[in-house]
């Protein structure tokens, strides 16, 4: 089956500095992925979304200077929280979507693992 | 504002009985209702999806019942068990388009 790889699972770094999350697809070419933040015991928010080759599209109030988006290849997406400060301090996990995937995955969404981001 | 109202907030339920949960939407456009199931730490899990041409699917003893009219689904899970404790969030998209999640519901079951 589809399976979408995310790393790091956690990671913790010092206020101010960047930290890079990436999300793979392992076993098929994900043309769009999503990534999503959530917060203790709340719910998934969507940030963006990102089709690979263009720009993504960022959800309104979440800043794209702040969370870069790159879709460089059909197979990875990567999230870099520039200039961390404790307030994104969150779990980021991004789902992956292969649009010829059917059968019990429906429209093929398929979610990493999650990364926790603790910054201090 | 959320496009997915899912109740109740929390549920406890005794080991064997069933777990019911509820999510309500308003956009006509989705076409995709899955449940997941996600524990502490990790990624949700899909469980089970429906979509609106289907009224009712079982897969175990996972069930989406599908009210279009109503623009309500449910989740039914039966002789619920201890491992079943976890958060669940309902879910809709229009296809192609990012999933839009209900709050979930923290189910626990006691032995």
């Amino acid at each position: 089956g589809a399976v979408v790889s995310q790393h790091p699972s956690w990671v913790i770094c010092k206020s101010g500095t960047s930290v890079k999350i990436e999300c793979r697809s392992l076993d098929f070419q994900a043309t769009t992925m999503f990534w999503y933040r959530q917060f203790p015991k709340q719910s998934l928010m969507l940030m963006a979304t990102s089709n690979e080759g263009s720009k993504a599209t960022y959800e309104q109030g979440v800043e794209k200077d702040k969370f870069l988006i790159n879709h460089a290849s059909l197979t990875l997406s990567t999230l870099t929280v520039t200039s961390a400060h404790p307030e994104d301090s969150s779990f980021y996990i991004c789902s992956a979507r292969d649009p010829f995937l059917s059968g019990k995955n429906g429209y093929g969404y398929t979610f990493g693992s999650g990364t926790r981001l603790t910054v201090v | 504002q959320q496009q997915v109202k899912q109740s109740p907030q929390s549920l406890i339920v005794q080991k064997g009985g069933i777990s019911i949960i509820n999510c309500a939407y308003e956009n006509t456009a989705f076409d995709y209702f899955p449940w997941y199931q996600q524990f502490p730490g990790k990624g949700p899990a899909l469980l089970i999806a429906i979509r609106p041409d289907v009224s009712e699917k079982k897969e175990g003893r996972f069930t989406i019942s599908f009210n279009k009219s109503a623009k309500q689904f449910s989740l039914h899970i039966m002789d619920s068990q201890p491992g079943d404790s976890a958060t669940y969030f309902c879910a809709a998209a229009v296809s192609g388009y990012a999933l839009n999640f209900g709050k979930g519901t923290s189910l626990l079951v006691t032995p």
